[in-house]
């Protein structure tokens, strides 16, 4: 099993919808949990940390559950430049300096 | 202002050689990283240091060589490169002091032909 898994899309979504990206980890003592965005042929940056109590930013609204070990994003009123891909991003226990990133669920939005 | 930059940006080379990419970041971290972003699009960690200091060594062929002369730099040097490496790797860095969430550099292209 992978320790990061998401689905990879891609998710095909008009101007103004609503899309939710799932994602799930293997190691139940992970203590860090991100959601990042990369554009095409660009760096990954840090769009949210995620906290247990579920955390909002503008748009973007992160929840976790740990019993389950699953990680979700939710974007609102989407908007062209969310085309990306959103990494799912948990850092490891036995190094909390490693991270480790899943695969990636591409987004694309349309006109 | 770049926070994480990384030289050269693109990188083609034939196999056999060996070649440096270089890592400098400016946001006063103390903890940076080399990660290997294969064709996939998989994005997976290569090495860590901390204050100069090597933390983490994932499985990586002992061709790669990272050095740190000081904690604003990474430096990652490659021996014998083969058609594999072919990747982009990108150099990233973060502070304890605010947990593990980490900042990338733009990335350095490398093709081996």
């Amino acid at each position: 099993r992978k320790e990061v898994e998401q689905d990879p899309g891609p998710f095909n979504v008009p101007e103004g919808a609503t899309v939710a990206f799932n994602c799930t980890y293997s190691n139940s003592a992970s203590q860090s949990f991100f959601w990042y965005r990369q554009d095409c042929r660009k760096e990954p940056k840090l769009l949210m940390s995620v906290y247990s109590s579920g955390n909002e930013d503008g748009r973007f609204t992160a929840q976790l559950n740990r019993a389950s070990q699953y990680i979700s994003l939710l974007i609102r009123d989407s908007k062209l430049s969310d085309s990306a891909t959103y990494l799912c991003v948990v850092s490891s226990p036995y190094n909390t300096d490693k991270l480790i990133f899943g695969t990636g669920t591409r987004l694309q939005v349309f006109p | 202002d770049t926070a994480v930059s990384q030289t050269p940006k693109y990188l083609v080379t034939q196999m056999g050689n060996d070649k440096s990419i270089k890592c400098e970041q400016n946001l006063g971290h103390d903890t940076m990283y080399w990660y290997k972003q294969d064709s996939k699009k998989f994005l997976k960690i290569m090495f860590s240091y901390n204050n100069k200091e090597l933390i983490i060594n994932e499985t990586v062929p002992n061709r790669f060589s990272p050095k740190s002369p000081d904690k604003a730099h990474l430096n990652l040097h490659i021996n014998s490169l083969e058609l594999g490496d072919s990747a982009v790797y990108f150099c990233a860095s973060s502070t304890r002091d605010r947990g593990p969430e980490a900042f990338f550099g733009q990335g350095t292209r490398l093709t081996v032909v």
